[in-house]
């Protein structure tokens, strides 16, 4: 059984530019949330998918989209990024079931902006 | 609002020695607790989840207790080994946060040297 997967695992664009980072979730799971954590820091949480709509969000920008499909995978879009957007970005993913929206992590993504 | 520290920092300490690791959080209506080991660049692998009605949780050489009244919670790793050697997270989940959102702590960063 697959956990959770993100791609791509590394990625550099500069300043000014968008990026989506992408998330499958682990299987049975119908809930993906998405954290960032900056260097030294713990993650901070971004915002949550649940049938296709963001159903809570943290204290982001709206520069900080997202998006979830029909077969739950989800994407994280990034626009007009700046230098504070480099960090590790996680993607977790559960589901109401026996253990009750307990977070799966997947490796995440290293986004650095130059 | 939830605030989550860990102190200290930062710990170094020889094998076999016994590490403890101290999380402490401002608003005691929490739904559970969880410890997370996180490796260099990777993401977070979940080491024990304590509900709010428990004391304790146990995993081999891991124990994580709880006091929810005094807003503490420690982990202990009997006998350290080299392998050991991670950053070591611990996140509440709110009793509001009906979808399982988790707010960090900034880690500890445990060197275990041979």
């Amino acid at each position: 059984d697959a956990g959770v997967t993100q791609s791509p695992t590394h990625l550099i664009k500069t300043r000014g530019q968008q990026v989506t980072l992408r998330c499958s979730p682990k299987s049975g799971h119908d809930t993906v949330s998405w954290y960032q954590q900056a260097l030294g820091q713990g993650p901070q949480f971004i915002f949550q998918y649940y049938e296709e709509e963001e159903r809570q969000r943290g204290n982001f920008p709206d520069r900080f989209s997202g998006h979830q499909f029909p077969n739950y995978s989800s994407e994280l879009n990034v626009n007009a990024l700046l230098l504070g957007d480099s960090a590790l970005y996680l993607c977790a993913s559960s589901s109401n079931g026996q253990r009750g929206y307990e977070q799966y992590f997947g490796p995440g993504t290293r986004l650095t902006v130059t | 609002k939830q605030e989550v520290t860990q102190i200290p920092a930062a710990l170094s300490v020889p094998e076999g020695e016994n590490l403890v690791l101290n999380c402490s959080f401002t608003d005691s209506a929490i739904y559970n607790l969880q410890w997370f080991r996180q490796d260099p660049g990777k993401g977070l692998t979940s080491l024990l989840l304590i509900q709010s009605s428990q004391r304790e949780q146990t995993s081999g050489r891991l124990n994580a207790s709880l006091d929810k009244s005094s807003g503490r919670s420690t982990l202990y790793i009997a006998a350290s080994q080299p392998g050991d050697s991670a950053t070591y997270l611990c996140a509440v989940r709110g009793t509001t946060d009906s979808w399982g959102k988790l707010q960090f702590g900034a880690g500890t960063q445990v060197v275990v040297t041979p």
